[in-house]
């Protein structure tokens, strides 16, 4: 059964860092893309970034290009999120994603919750 | 980049209504869709991919058309653990957006 379990959320103040972590059971990790997608509070989908399988390509969305830095580590099965000069509006719930062929997203995790204030 | 727009915003009907929710692309994207289902409180689901291919598991009653820049979800008989919001996602290229997603009550 696929797990994708995420942590690494927390409360932070504005232009601070944060690193999400996915970890990824029950399937061949190196397989698969891999997304980030997230949620601000009472709001709609928004995806931010996946890598390919071999961690050769990445995409983001305009908002966090420069800012954000999807990784993978497929000897841990794992799935990164480094974000850098955090703002009030990337508050949100961050769902790690398997991404089948770099297009929609067949598996999510439940979430960790990145809050940015002061 | 290409916009995703999903109509309506929010819909309300009875138990076993038919029920269709429309998302177009501001550019073609031929049959490059997915939808998701976002029950109250839980992580969202995929339902449909290339359009009209129903994910493993996604009971029958849903189902999806289109093409280019048009495309429709339909519930054939809604059920009251449809209750959900439902969004559809574009994946032609990236940036993958999702629609604004549509909110189905029970009426």
């Amino acid at each position: 059964e696929v797990h994708l379990v995420e942590s690494g959320g927390g409360l932070v103040q504005p232009g601070g860092s944060l690193r999400l972590s996915c970890a990824a059971s029950g399937f061949t990790f190196s397989s698969y893309w891999m997304s980030w997608v997230r949620q601000a509070p009472g709001k709609g989908l928004e995806w931010v970034a996946n890598i390919k399988k071999d961690g050769s390509e990445k995409y983001y969305v305009d908002s966090v290009k420069g800012l954000f830095t999807i990784s993978r580590d497929n000897a841990k099965n794992s799935l990164y999120l480094q974000m850098n000069s955090l703002r009030a509006e990337d508050t949100a719930v961050y769902y790690c994603v398997r991404d089948p062929y770099g297009a929609y997203f067949d598996y999510w995790g439940q979430g960790t919750l990145v809050t940015v204030s002061s | 980049d290409i916009q995703m727009t999903q109509s309506p915003s929010s819909l309300s009907a009875s138990v076993g209504d038919r029920v269709t929710i429309t998302c177009r692309a501001s550019q073609g994207i031929s049959n490059y869709l997915a939808w998701y289902q976002q029950k109250p409180g839980k992580v969202p689901k995929l339902l449909i991919y290339a359009a009209s291919t129903l994910q493993s598991g996604v009971p029958s009653r849903f189902s999806g058309s289109g093409s280019g820049t048009d495309f429709t979800l339909t519930i054939s008989s809604l059920q009251p653990e449809d209750v959900a919001t439902y969004y559809c996602q574009k994946y032609y290229s990236a940036p993958l957006t999702f629609g604004g997603g549509t909110k189905v009550e029970i009426k």
